[in-house]
């Protein structure tokens, strides 16, 4: 069965960088499988912030960034925000029309 | 500006049968690629199903037969059809468009509880 792997939770400082990761149980996360990342924060649905791998959504400030870092798909902040507090998901797509989610980082700037 | 809106989610006992509804607005449900996706209580998101333009649907491995989508193109509107509830699919359920391997823009969603 397919996991798709994320740090449960992470914490960084106002104005500092943080990279989250998004791994899978069994081999390494490419381009094939075009990761992208999500960002909810309690009681609002999910708010697309990077797909295809490194492809900012509309609106979504350049402060975020994606990228494949080793065997994993990786979001990076830079210069973090009190409003980047979140819980941040990637997703993959595994081929024959299925998707799978990552389990979710909550994210905490303090 | 595009713009989705799910309804149908309610209270339902065990075994029972749920039509939720995806409707758009600001673009053609037609023309895009729908998915489903749940997040249980407390829980992260997992992906339910896919609609294509072609109307080829495709689901996750733990829907096993109970899950249905369709598309009234004349109501601008998605379904998706859940039955035999469990327990288990007691979940906020979005939809989406689906581009790029994107979901997005998500609707605020529907709750399916799913209780006796």
């Amino acid at each position: 069965q397919t996991v798709v792997t994320q740090e449960a939770a992470f914490s960084v400082s106002p104005g500092g960088t943080v990279t989250l990761t998004c791994g899978l149980n069994s081999g390494s996360v490419s381009t094939s499988h075009y990761p992208s990342w999500y960002q909810q924060t309690p009681g609002q649905a999910p708010r697309t912030l990077i797909y295809s791998t490194n492809t900012r959504s509309s609106g979504v400030p350049d402060r975020f960034s994606g990228s494949i870092l080793g065997n994993k798909a990786a979001l990076t902040i830079t210069g973090a925000q009190a409003d980047d507090e979140s819980h941040y998901y990637c997703v993959l797509y595994m081929g024959y029309y299925i998707w799978v989610f990552g389990g979710g980082t909550k994210l905490t700037v303090l | 500006e595009v713009h989705l809106v799910e309804s149908g989610g309610g209270l339902i006992q065990p075994g029972g049968s749920l039509r939720l509804s995806c409707t758009g607005s600001g673009f053609v449900v037609s023309n895009n690629h729908i998915s489903w996706v749940r997040q249980a209580p407390g829980k992260g998101l997992e992906w339910v199903s896919i609609i294509y333009i072609d109307g080829d649907q495709h689901y996750a491995d733990f829907v096993r037969g109970r899950f249905t989508m369709s598309r009234d193109n004349s109501k601008n509107t998605v379904y998706l059809q859940i039955n035999n509830l469990r327990a288990d699919d007691t979940a906020v359920y979005y939809c989406a468009p689906t581009a790029a391997h994107r979901f997005d823009p998500w609707g605020q969603g529907t709750l399916v509880t799913v209780s006796s």
